[in-house]
């Protein structure tokens, strides 16, 4: 079975503060996908990155980067320069290749950010 | 950009009513998914679809849930007698392929029982 774990519920910065958004997974398929996505308070969901799991390099997307290290089951999340905008709930989550039934996306818990002026 | 679409975006409902809830998936999308979100949780999966089939389903999709495609654009899910429990965020997403492709989210349906 698979499994998404984000700790941190809640995480509260002063803007322009660095922040990382932890995300740990388990899963049994050689070939897997990992995301994050963007929850705001008007309650879309919002895709950021897709990885697969052959593809460790680390991404960096203006102020979003991502370290994804296998070693560790992690692919983690962190903003740079925060600023209020980025007030969401964030989702890691975990999805199968082609080994498995699908691409049915197991979501982590969510980490509440609140990036305070 | 493309995106899906979702309606209503809230709707109440008394307990033991059928709801619809509607999608227009993005439109070169092959595969189809609802998932549910009860409000403060993580979200869950509750069905994909494929070639007019439910490819795979969850636990939580039990008989009084079913879905449908009734013509080329929309997609559907129809629970047949609410309960309070179905209180939640439906959402309504599309991948262009299986197997790890991006799934996009529509803006989701709010569904509240009474």
């Amino acid at each position: 079975a698979q499994k998404v774990t984000q700790a941190q519920t809640e995480i509260s910065v002063v803007e322009k503060e660095d922040v990382t958004l932890d995300c740990v997974y388990e899963t049994r398929d050689t070939t897997y996908y990992l995301f994050w996505y963007k929850q705001p308070p008007s309650g879309e969901l919002v895709f950021l990155i897709r990885r697969n799991s052959f593809d460790e390099q680390n991404e960096i997307s203006g102020r979003y980067s991502w370290n994804f290290q296998k070693s560790t089951s992690s692919f983690n999340f962190t903003i740079t320069a925060s600023q209020v905008v980025d007030s969401a709930v964030y989702f890691c989550a975990l999805s199968g290749g082609w080994e498995t039934s699908g691409s049915r996306l197991t979501f982590g818990e969510g980490t509440q950010l609140t990036v305070n002026p | 950009e493309p995106e899906v679409t979702q309606t209503p975006s809230h709707q109440v409902t008394q307990m033991g009513q059928e709801v619809i809830l509607r999608c227009v998936p993005i439109s070169n999308h092959l595969y189809f998914y609802w998932y549910r979100q009860i409000l403060g949780q993580k979200v869950e999966f509750l069905v994909s679809f494929y070639n007019n089939e439910i490819s795979e389903k969850s636990e939580i999709f039990d008989d009084q849930f079913s879905v449908e495609r009734p013509d080329g654009s929309n997609f559907t899910l129809k629970i047949r007698s609410t309960k309070l429990e179905d209180s939640a965020m439906y959402f309504c997403a599309s991948s262009e392929r299986d197997g790890g492709n991006t799934i996009y989210f529509g803006e989701g349906s709010w569904l509240t029982v009474v």
